[in-house]
């Protein structure tokens, strides 16, 4: 079955680093989506990538999608203490409308 | 407001016991997921519809159960809870109007307890 990683599991930064996290797929994603989740709340959706090699920002994030369409990646420029929580992506195959998320990257700001 | 709501947000319960978690959407939403999440392994999918009266199994769907009699209610029910079924319980809900997944609203989630 289609399995997506992603990695770090963790990662720690001081506040004003970037930040990056990678999602792998086994498989041919027809689309990728990104959630955030925040301590103790609900995972929240960002944005989704549809097209091969596409890249959307949203003020500090960036996400980009592969040009074979098995990865993709959020990448925080300077990151701030509301940014703290956990980063999910999740894809889904062409023709199955299942939607399979990662095992998320949980960041954490040092001030 | 449109969301997703699950009742009930705690439970504590014990093994064998019955319990259904509740949840309903006001978005009109054709398409309704169970997720369970749990340390290191993300948001795994249980059960999953695509409209009223269909549904089918995620990733891990052994030991529940669900309904979808109407459009807006999902719930879940463990017939007979084990302690392995303690977890972060997340209803989500989502359109099915594209080629593309739209994308989820999910609920603030149930935390089980079961000893």
């Amino acid at each position: 079955g289609q399995q997506v990683m992603q990695i770090p599991q963790y990662q720690h930064v001081q506040e004003g680093e970037d930040f990056t996290t990678y999602c792998n797929s086994s498989t041919t994603l027809s689309n990728i989506q990104w959630y955030k989740q925040r301590p103790g709340g609900h995972p929240v959706f960002l944005i989704q990538l549809v097209k091969s090699g596409e890249v959307k920002k949203q003020k500090r994030l960036t996400f980009q999608f592969g040009e074979a369409k098995k990865n993709s990646s959020l990448h925080i420029t300077a990151t701030q203490t509301t940014d703290v929580g956990t980063y999910f992506c999740a894809g889904s195959n062409f023709g199955n409308e299942k939607l399979t998320f990662g095992t998320g990257t949980r960041l954490t700001i040092i001030p | 407001e449109a969301q997703v709501t699950q009742n009930p947000r705690y439970l504590i319960t014990v093994t064998g016991k019955k319990l259904t978690v509740t949840c309903s959407q006001n978005m009109n939403h054709e398409y309704m997921s169970w997720y369970r999440q749990d340390p290191g392994l993300g948001l795994r999918q249980i059960y999953y519809s695509m409209n009223v009266e269909v549904t089918d199994k995620g990733d891990v769907p052994e030991g529940y159960k669900v309904s979808r009699k109407e459009k807006r209610n999902f719930p879940l029910i463990l017939e007979s809870p084990s302690p392995n079924q303690t977890s972060l319980y997340f209803c989500a809900s989502s359109r099915r109007d594209s080629s593309y997944n739209s994308p989820l609203h999910f609920g603030n989630g149930t935390r089980l307890t079961v000893t």
